[in-house]
């Protein structure tokens, strides 16, 4: 399967815990988003990268979020000292360009208890 | 107010009815997206239009750029079509900006 996938597919974490998600987009694809979506909502634009640059953050991705993608394939997002406002679904996507359709990976559920 | 907004945000109709989902955005748009959730969170991309229409097997999606509305179209419901489908708008960045989604219930 080439499509995007994503590591874990669930979390569980106590509050003030550091985690880590991994997304590993098609390989072709030079843009890699991360979304989050929380219940019973559309999700929410946290960042993207092109290549290995990361290109824009929101103003949701506090201090306490950091993204990276240190060759231009996969990436990583570390929520550090989570909070149970942080228990969301994270999704990924990729794109091989800018305003391209862009691909999701299945997402990670993060609950912090 | 949202920038994407969807209506209806719940719709239920028994199978075979033609059903219709709205998407009006307030930004200007390079392109809008169609996109089916199920459940679990998988997401996939249905439909990417800047103008006109599109077509995919009972899916139809319109778009008038003039008015900043586009409409799902999904003709001859079944109850696989059951899901959420989201409007999403791609601005002057390529991120996407989502609507909050409409849930469809289609029954026997």
């Amino acid at each position: 399967d080439t499509g995007v996938s994503q590591n874990p597919r669930h979390k569980i974490t106590k509050r003030g815990q550091n985690v880590t998600f991994r997304c590993d987009p098609i390989s072709e694809h030079n843009r890699l988003y991360w979304y989050r979506q929380t219940l019973g909502q559309g999700p929410e634009f946290l960042t993207y990268f092109q290549n290995e640059a990361q290109l824009e953050k929101s103003r949701l991705l506090s201090d306490r979020f950091s993204a990276e993608r240190p060759k231009g394939s996969f990436s990583t997002l570390e929520i550090q000292r989570t909070e149970q406002g942080d228990s969301a679904m994270y999704l990924c996507a990729s794109s091989s360009g800018g305003y391209n359709e862009q691909f999701f990976g299945p997402g990670t559920r993060l609950t912090v208890l | 107010k949202n920038e994407v907004e969807q209506s209806p945000q719940n719709l239920t109709a028994q199978e075979g009815e033609f059903i219709t989902i709205n998407c009006s955005y307030s930004v200007g748009i390079s392109a809008l997206h169609w996109l089916q959730q199920h459940p679990g969170g998988g997401i996939v991309s249905l439909f990417m239009l800047s103008s006109g229409k599109k077509k995919h097997g009972r899916l139809i999606a319109t778009i008038n750029i003039q008015e900043k509305h586009s409409s799902l179209h999904i003709t001859a419901s079944h109850p696989r079509d059951s899901a959420v489908y989201i409007c999403a708008a791609t601005g002057t960045a390529s991120k996407l900006t989502f609507g909050t989604g409409t849930r469809l219930q289609v029954t026997l």
